[in-house]
């Protein structure tokens, strides 16, 4: 079973950039991969924020933005918010029955 | 707006079964797939399984191949996770999702298995 890795934990200060990134155990992450991003605050369900690499949901800030980074998805946060605390999972489509979320990126604003 | 409203928590004991609903609205639900992903207590995401409700073709993550069923029902705009044999390691959050790119998604639906 494929592994999708995040970093586990990471601070950011209120307005300071911070960039979150998602691999996988069988090699290079592409745009083939289709990498979405999700947000999810404690007590609520995941929220979409990019998917296809690169392209926000209609109601994704425009401080959120997607791209591919030495192998990796990343998500990048711009002019970071006190309400943007939450943990960020990555989801990877490796296949029909291969969509693999990574272990999820617990972002703290400090 | 597109909506996607599961139904209640449930507690249930080991070795009972259990079907949770996941209905959806304001688009047209035949054109696309529905997935399922579970969240164990104090844990990450894992993507179960998707159907299509136009013909009911379903794909299962291996891991949970045999463990779920999901179905659909047309009719209603509504789609199911089934157990026929829930064990105390089922318990978890569920949610509900719409297509590949998961991106509309239900309320969740808290289940818990105990004796």
């Amino acid at each position: 079973q494929t592994v999708v890795t995040q970093e586990p934990s990471l601070t950011v200060s209120p307005g300071g950039t911070v960039t979150l990134t998602c691999s996988s155990s069988t090699g290079p992450v592409t745009s083939d991969d289709f990498p979405n991003w999700y947000q999810q605050k404690p007590g609520q369900a995941p929220r979409a924020l990019i998917y296809s690499t690169s392209t926000r949901h209609s109601w994704t800030p425009a401080r959120f933005s997607g791209s591919l980074l030495g192998g990796r998805a990343a998500l990048t946060l711009s002019g970071v918010q006190p309400e943007d605390e939450a943990a960020y999972y990555c989801l990877l489509h490796l296949g029909d029955t291969q969509l693999v979320f990574g272990g999820g990126t617990k972002l703290t604003v400090l | 707006d597109v909506q996607l409203v599961q139904s209640e928590a449930e507690v249930k004991k080991p070795g009972e079964s259990l079907r949770i609903s996941c209905q959806a609205s304001g688009y047209t639900f035949n054109r696309y797939w529905i997935a399922w992903v579970r969240q164990m207590p104090g844990k990450g995401l894992e993507w179960m399984g998707i159907i299509y409700p136009d013909d009911s073709d379903t794909r299962y993550n291996p891991a949970f191949q045999g463990q779920v069923t999901i179905s659909v029902d047309e009719s209603l705009s509504t789609t199911y996770l089934h157990w026929s044999n829930l064990r105390v390691s089922d318990t978890a959050f569920y949610y509900c999702t719409r297509g590949h790119d998961a991106d509309y998604w239900g309320q969740g639906t808290l289940v818990t298995v105990s004796s």
